[in-house]
């Protein structure tokens, strides 16, 4: 059966704190992983993996993939209040001619206190 | 582009009426996801379409769900009769085929489904 766990479920920082959210999987015919961030309403997208050891940046957030080990960290520096979120892992799977399903992880929430 | 268009933002219904959650995708986008969301069971997939065409549907819970795209630009999600365990948020999302496809769903802002 096709899995995707995280880790923590939950995380409570102050501002400032760094922190790293886990996410492992297995899922067959992997094709990518994502990290989303949902606050109070629609997963927003933060990035896309598709190869190892190459890492993506945005500003304060950063994420890399290790496809021998199945797993993914997604990184937070000097956090923010407005980093409080429900961040998502989703594994893309080649189940279609073209383009991809995606099998979500619970999500880790995350609280920044000020 | 307006995005992901789902509508209502939230009902409340009382349980054994028919509730109808309505989506309307990004133009030109040929996949559409139905999905529940509840925080004992994250995000699930309840079906998705290609191309207006019903492609895996085993995520449904049961026969009280159902799902229709008459066209790309429309789909419903349907249950009837609700029971009080429907209770979640319901989201929509589409994407685009294709070897350029690398951005994952966008997502609907979801809609709120209270059964009582």
């Amino acid at each position: 059966e096709d899995k995707v766990v995280q880790s923590p479920l939950s995380l409570v920082v102050h501002e400032g704190d760094t922190v790293t959210l886990n996410c492992s999987y297995e899922v067959t015919n992997f094709r990518s992983l994502l990290w989303y961030k949902q606050e109070k309403k629609a997963p927003t997208f933060l990035f896309m993996l598709t190869s190892s050891g190459i890492e993506k940046k945005s500003g304060r957030l950063s994420s890399i993939l290790d496809k021998k080990e199945l797993f993914s960290i997604l990184n937070i520096t000097a956090t923010q209040t407005g980093d409080s979120a429900i961040y998502l892992c989703a594994v893309g799977q080649r189940r279609m001619a073209y383009g991809q399903n995606f099998v979500f992880g619970p999500g880790t929430r995350l609280s920044v206190l000020p | 582009d307006a995005g992901v268009i789902q509508s209502p933002r939230h009902e409340v219904t009382e349980m054994g009426q028919e509730v109808t959650l309505r989506c309307k995708p990004i133009s030109g986008h040929d996949y559409l996801f139905w999905y529940r969301q509840t925080m004992m069971r994250g995000l699930e997939l309840l079906i998705y379409f290609n191309n207006n065409v019903p492609i895996d549907d085993s995520g449904m819970p049961e026969d009280r769900f159902s799902a229709k795209m008459p066209n790309a630009s429309f789909s419903t999600l349907k249950i009837q009769p609700s029971e009080p365990r429907d209770s979640a948020v319901y989201f929509c999302a589409s994407s685009a085929s294709g070897q350029g496809a690398n951005y994952g769903y966008t997502f609907g802002s979801g809609t709120r489904l209270t059964v009582v």
